[in-house]
């Protein structure tokens, strides 16, 4: 499977403050995720990240508020923007060969983020 | 995306096997069973996934019954390292090719 690298693995940030997440895929991939997991909860779809186009999102989350670039096949960020204390959580992204191949995601460890 | 139950939580001897049950009774017939683990502090890891056949490999075997309306995520010989939490996820993995995530299954393996 693919080694997904995702940068920083943790960091400390004041509220209002911003911090771009990057994850990096040693392989070319189809489809890229980013997913949020709050403190002692499971993980929740963030968005799609789609090459050349916007990023698809889930409800409950706007690109204003995590604005995501995917500008080739292997590589992603998210932004976290103006942050408060209620985002602090680890985000995940996750990586797919083929849209309808049924090929599982596959995860890097994620970005522990805290914010004071 | 079919919901899944799983119980909270599971014990397990070290060398046993450790059967995880989940119930998927809405699931639709292009939908997949996806199982994955987190041990604390990591991503996600994946397991195995299947359709409708039984499904092995160097991790773990996926039995799903008949009716697809539940499955059993078998480790063989469960070792302390295999502590996590288990989560049982359906998707069709096609144009809305997104997990859902559940509370997963926390298995504990005593020594």
């Amino acid at each position: 499977s693919a080694v997904i690298s995702q940068k920083p693995s943790r960091d400390i940030c004041q509220r209002g403050t911003s911090l771009t997440i990057q994850c990096q895929v040693d392989s070319q991939v189809t489809m890229m995720f980013w997913y949020r997991q709050q403190p002692g909860q499971s993980l929740t779809l963030i968005a799609t990240a789609n090459q050349g186009s916007e990023a698809t999102y889930e409800s409950g989350f706007v690109i204003d508020k995590f604005p995501i670039s995917r500008p080739n096949l292997t590589f992603s960020t998210l932004t976290v923007s103006n942050m408060s204390p209620e985002d602090s959580s680890i985000y995940l992204c996750s990586v797919a060969g083929r849209q309808g191949s049924n090929q599982p995601q596959h995860f890097g460890d994620g970005t522990r983020l805290s914010i004071l | 995306d079919a919901k899944t139950t799983q119980p909270t939580s599971m014990d397990c001897a070290e060398g046993r096997a450790a059967n995880l049950p989940c119930n998927h009774s809405t699931i639709s017939g292009n939908e997949y069973v996806y199982w994955y683990r987190q041990i604390h502090s990591q991503g996600p890891q994946y397991i195995i996934h299947g359709l409708k056949n039984n499904e092995t490999n160097e991790m773990a075997s996926l039995i799903i019954t008949e009716d697809r309306k539940s499955s059993t995520l078998i480790l063989p010989h469960a070792t302390l390292r295999d502590t996590a939490v288990y989560y049982c996820i359906v998707s069709d993995g096609g144009s809305n090719y997104k997990l859902t995530f559940g509370k997963g299954t926390l298995l504990t393996v005593n020594p």
